[in-house]
Parts: C-alpha cells; structure tokens; sequence
C-alpha cells in the first residue's frame, strides 16, 4: 500500500525556471512531511519540511505547499538550477510529529528525478 | 563534525550467505535508523535503534537483525540472503529528545549485490 505516491518518475526544466515536484497522501492522519534530495552515489539529505498546521513553508529558492483536503503537497524550486538536478524523495512520518513523535520511521514516495538544463 | 559514514560501499554475496553492515552515526545522534532502497524505488523503513534497543520496525522478515552500540554506531545483519535483498542499503542518524526533530542525516550507503 503506497501511502506516499510521486505519480512523476522524472522532470526536466529549463534553467531559471520554475520545477514543480509533487506529491500525493492517502493517510489523512499524517501531519508532518519533508522532502529529500538525493545525488547519485550520496545519502538523501533533507531539503524541506512542512507541518499539518500550515499551508507553506519557504526556504530560500525552495517553498512547499501543502492542500490537506487534496491530500496534496508540491515542492517548487524558483529559479532552478543545474546542480539542482536530483532525485526528490516526498517522505511523511508514520509517528504523529505533533504529539512528539520521531521521524525515524519515514515512509517516502518512488522519487521523481529532476533534470535542469542549462 | 563527522557525519555518517557506512561500511562496506559495495558488496556482493551469492544466495544463502550472511551480511553485516556497519554505520557511525553523526556525532551527537543517539539513534540510528536503516533504510533498505530497491532499484526505482523510494526508501523502505527496516528498523530503529534508540538506547541499544530496537525502537520500532517495519515490514521485514526476522533474518534482518541489528544491534546498536554504547557508542552509537549500529550493525545491521541479514541472514540467508535472498536475490531480492540486493539493494542500496542507508544508514540515517538523528537525536531523539527534541520534540520534534526535523532532520535525518544518511549516509552514503552500502550497495549489496545478491547473486
């Protein structure tokens, strides 16, 4: 049961515009997300994260809107950049974050690979 | 501050062989996840380890074992190797105590191939 689908194996965008990865839930109890992005040969490292009790989270050229009633959320990268080009990984926690759950247990969509030509 | 290095890079074992993986978690960290990634697939959750104990599992068999030290780091064993172990294994580290920690820290990962 996939509970974190990435329905978009792979995207490519031009360099200096706008690369939207998204993300789609099924638990409607999850209330925490984050994205990973991962080089080849590397760990995934962490990009971003939102909470259930807000609609968006801004971290320099990297913003993440979350729709809870679409169960829905979308990563946007302004403007992209060629060392950009990365596997994005949407991940939620199985543990409810706002009770004080850890994240050790994530559970991450199939990634979308993202290309940014120049 | 060392982040989280993983032992060995690559591997490969035939069907029916033992494997013992080997992680040191960021300084700092008191507990350690591993994470089994198949081909075209997103990460899949094995176990935890928090204060030497396992701290939660997921949906794989008992041959996969592990064992955290006094020092942090972690082992993880796989018994009875099967062709579909074959995968990117990580390593993620993070401090448990926060209230709501954000970030797990991966490690490269040990690639095992299972023939």
């Amino acid at each position: 049961d996939q509970q974190v689908k990435q329905n978009s194996p792979s995207l490519s965008v031009q360099e200096g515009r706008i690369s939207i990865l998204n993300c789609d839930y099924t638990n409607s109890m999850f209330d925490y997300f984050l994205w990973y992005k991962k080089y080849p040969a590397e760990g995934p490292t962490f990009l971003i994260s939102i909470s259930s009790i807000k609609d968006k989270n801004e971290d320099g050229r990297f913003t993440v809107f979350l729709n809870k009633s679409a169960k829905h959320l979308s990563l946007h990268i302004v403007p992209s950049q060629p060392g950009d080009s990365a596997v994005y990984f949407c991940a939620a926690p199985r543990a409810l974050m706002n009770y004080g759950g850890s994240q050790g247990n994530l559970i991450f969509g199939k990634g979308t690979k993202l290309s940014v030509k120049p | 501050e060392t982040g989280v290095t993983q032992s060995p890079t690559h591997l490969i074992k035939t069907r029916g062989q033992q494997v013992t993986l080997r992680c040191s978690s960021q300084s700092g960290h008191n507990t350690v996840s591993w994470y089994q990634q198949a081909l075209g697939q997103g990460p899949q959750f094995i176990f935890q380890y928090y204060r030497e104990e396992e701290n939660g599992r997921g949906n794989f068999p008992p041959r996969f074992s592990g064992l955290q030290f006094p020092n942090y780091s972690s082992e993880l064993n796989v018994n009875a190797l099967e062709l579909d172990d074959s995968a990117l294994y990580l390593c993620a580290s993070s401090f448990k105590g926060l209230r709501n920690e954000v970030e797990l820290f991966f490690g490269e990962g040990s690639r095992l191939t299972v023939l």
